[in-house]
């Protein structure tokens, strides 16, 4: 297992278009995150889950925004009707259970045009 | 709502010199654990030392340490015999809301090393 990986690394886009990312994790790791990233700035948690459950959503996570882990595995995260606003870098992370230890993929960098 | 605040946004060391990151959070939980990260330019965060609050002892990892003063709700990061490997943006984080996993970091040091 090499670690979190996503895909695309880089994704340009008009504005009003759909997009998604897809995150896979560490094959043992049950828990899975999704994080936005803007330019000089930390990471803004955006939603979380457990196995296929999606336990947590922040504010953050507009009606625009969705993200699926059907099987428990690899997530997708699915933004509509992109804004500029949406250019960011976006985060996958992942951990087991009983360890708090997250560990992050290289990011999906999103410019909307 | 609980911080992470990182006070330096941009640091400077001289090459295997000493140097110290700050972090304050505000939390009211007892029990947690802190984490730096490091995000190299163009590559993924890692990890680079977590500490416990339950724990005492100051965690140390080779060549990194914390000074965790948890009264004073501060985490330092002390990086001793700098390297040039190791320039690059470092951030403070915790799970702050009770019972969630969501890490909320602060807004980043840049760490230059200087040869």
């Amino acid at each position: 297992d090499t670690g979190v990986s996503q895909n695309p690394r880089h994704k340009i886009t008009k504005r009003g278009q759909n997009v998604t990312f897809r995150c896979d994790p560490i094959s043992e790791h049950n828990r899975l995150y999704w994080y936005r990233q803007t330019l000089g700035q930390g990471p803004e948690f955006l939603t979380y889950f457990q196995n296929e459950a999606q336990l947590e959503k922040s504010r953050l996570l507009s009606d625009r925004f969705s993200a699926e882990r059907p099987k428990g595995s690899f997530s997708t995260l699915e933004i509509q009707r992109t804004e500029q606003g949406d250019s960011a870098m976006y985060l996958c992370a992942s951990s087991s259970q009983g360890n708090d230890e997250q560990f992050f993929g290289p990011g999906t960098r999103l410019t909307v045009l | 709502a609980q911080t992470v605040t990182q006070s330096q946004p941009e640091m400077s060391v001289q090459e295997a010199e000493t140097v110290t990151l700050s972090c304050t959070y505000d939390t009211s939980e007892s029990d947690y654990y802190l984490f730096w990260y490091k995000q190299p330019p163009s590559r993924q965060m890692i990890l680079v030392i977590r500490q416990e609050a339950y724990k005492q002892q100051n965690a140390t990892e080779n060549r990194f340490s914390v000074n965790f003063q948890k009264a004073a709700k501060s985490f330092s990061l002390k990086i001793s015999d700098s390297q040039l490997g190791d320039a690059a943006m470092y951030f403070c984080a915790y799970p702050a809301d009770t019972g969630r996993r969501a890490l909320t970091f602060g807004s980043g040091t840049r760490l230059q090393v200087q040869p």
